[in-house]
This record gives structure tokens, sequence and C-alpha cells, in this order.
């Protein structure tokens, strides 16, 4: 069982709508990310928040707004997706994000455009 | 540019067939090399971090070892259950990203 949870594990929507992704964290970590990955790739970062402060915005389109409401939350605002945005996005935290410890993953959101 | 390569990009082996992942990277400052496993569906586990060359990790059949151009992952004895995809990833300069290989998919048959 992965100590990073992410919620809900599946999201069908269509491209109007607005939706929301959950991340919940408890190690104490001060460092939270965003990854989107599609089938058969790696994950590819999307941005990164350290001591609740977004720190990297990989040019990621404003149609994904990320807030951090406290160290143990993450949260991946959806509006107006493409279905190029179909992809699982995972969350993952570390200890901080200076520090060079690993990275825990959630299993992550499938989402669907349709 | 490739900054991190893995090969091959697909390994099929027997169960109780030994053999090795490679991970070689270009980058300069290397702060931290990881492996995880993924399993379909799954996020990335964490296996080993790596930080130095001649470093070596070591948990159950697997066997991760580092140089300073490249890193291996050594599976003996390998069982079905080891099959998934391996990933390595490079953390780098003064920044906190992750840049990820494409992966390895294994497959152990019994």
């Amino acid at each position: 069982d992965t100590e990073v949870t992410q919620t809900p594990k599946h999201l069908v929507m269509g491209m109007t709508n607005k939706k929301s992704l959950k991340c919940e964290q408890h190690m104490g970590h001060r460092a939270m990310y965003w990854y989107k990955q599609k089938a058969k790739k790696p994950p590819e970062l999307m941005f990164v928040y350290s001591y609740e402060k977004l720190s990297i915005n990989e040019s990621v389109p404003s149609r994904f707004s990320p807030e951090c409401p406290n160290s143990s939350l993450l949260n991946l605002h959806l509006h107006a997706l493409q279905p190029e945005d179909s992809a699982l996005y995972l969350c993952a935290s570390s200890q901080s994000g200076g520090s060079n410890q690993p990275q825990h993953f959630g299993d992550g959101t499938r989402l669907s455009i349709l | 540019e490739d900054q991190v390569t893995q090969s091959p990009e697909a390994l099929r082996l027997q169960e109780g067939e030994s053999s090795s992942l490679n991970c070689s990277y270009t980058v300069s400052g290397l702060r931290g090399l990881f492996w995880y496993r993924q399993d379909p569906g799954k996020g990335p586990e964490f296996l080993f971090t790596l930080y130095s060359a001649g470093e070596e990790k070591e948990k159950e059949r697997l066997k991760a070892t580092l140089t300073k151009k490249e890193s291996f992952l050594h599976i003996t004895a390998p069982k079905p259950e080891d099959s998934a995809t391996y990933l390595c990833a490079v953390r780098y300069g003064g920044g906190n990203k992750l840049v990820f290989g494409a992966g390895t998919i294994l497959r152990v048959k019994s």
C-alpha cells in the first residue's frame, strides 16, 4: 500500500466540465509533485510545491491549476481539458524540495476526456 | 537530447535466468540516481537511491550499482512476480526535478 493517497482512482469528464484531483500524504514531507504519464511513457513533471509554495511549473497549460492548501494536501483543478489530456496523473512527495531523498508516488488518477 | 537512456526496452527472462538492466546518463552534477518499479495501473514504487560512483544497494533479488556514466540493476534468479516496468531517474544540478528514462519492461516466465 502506498503512503500517498490519490482520489478519485478513475475520472471521466467532458471537455466543458470542471473537476479536481486530490492527493494526500501523512509522511511529514514538505515537497509535493504532480506528474502526467501517458501509456508506455515515463512520468513527466508538471508542478512542484515546496513548503506549500509553487516552485516549478513546467509550462503547463492554464487549464491545469494546482493548489496546495497545506503541507499534507495537493489538488489539481481541471477545466476545459482536451482529449490529449487523457492520461494517468500521479502525485508524489519527498522530504523537501532541495533534498536528495526519493520521491514517493501515489497510484494515480486515470483521467479520460470525452 | 536524451539525458537518461535505458536499455533494453523490453526483456523476457525465464524464471531463474539472471540478467541486468542498464541506465546511462549524460547529466553533470549528479545528485542522485533512483530506481523505481512500476506495475500496470499503479504508481512507481521506490527501490533504490545511489549517490556516488562505486555505490551498491541490494534488496532481495535486486542489486543496483552506479558508475560515473551508468547504473545497472542486476536481477538474480528472477521470479514471475518480478515482472514490471523498471524506471530509472536522475536528479542533477541545483534543481529538484527528476528526469526519467523511458523504462525497461521485464517479463519473467515460469
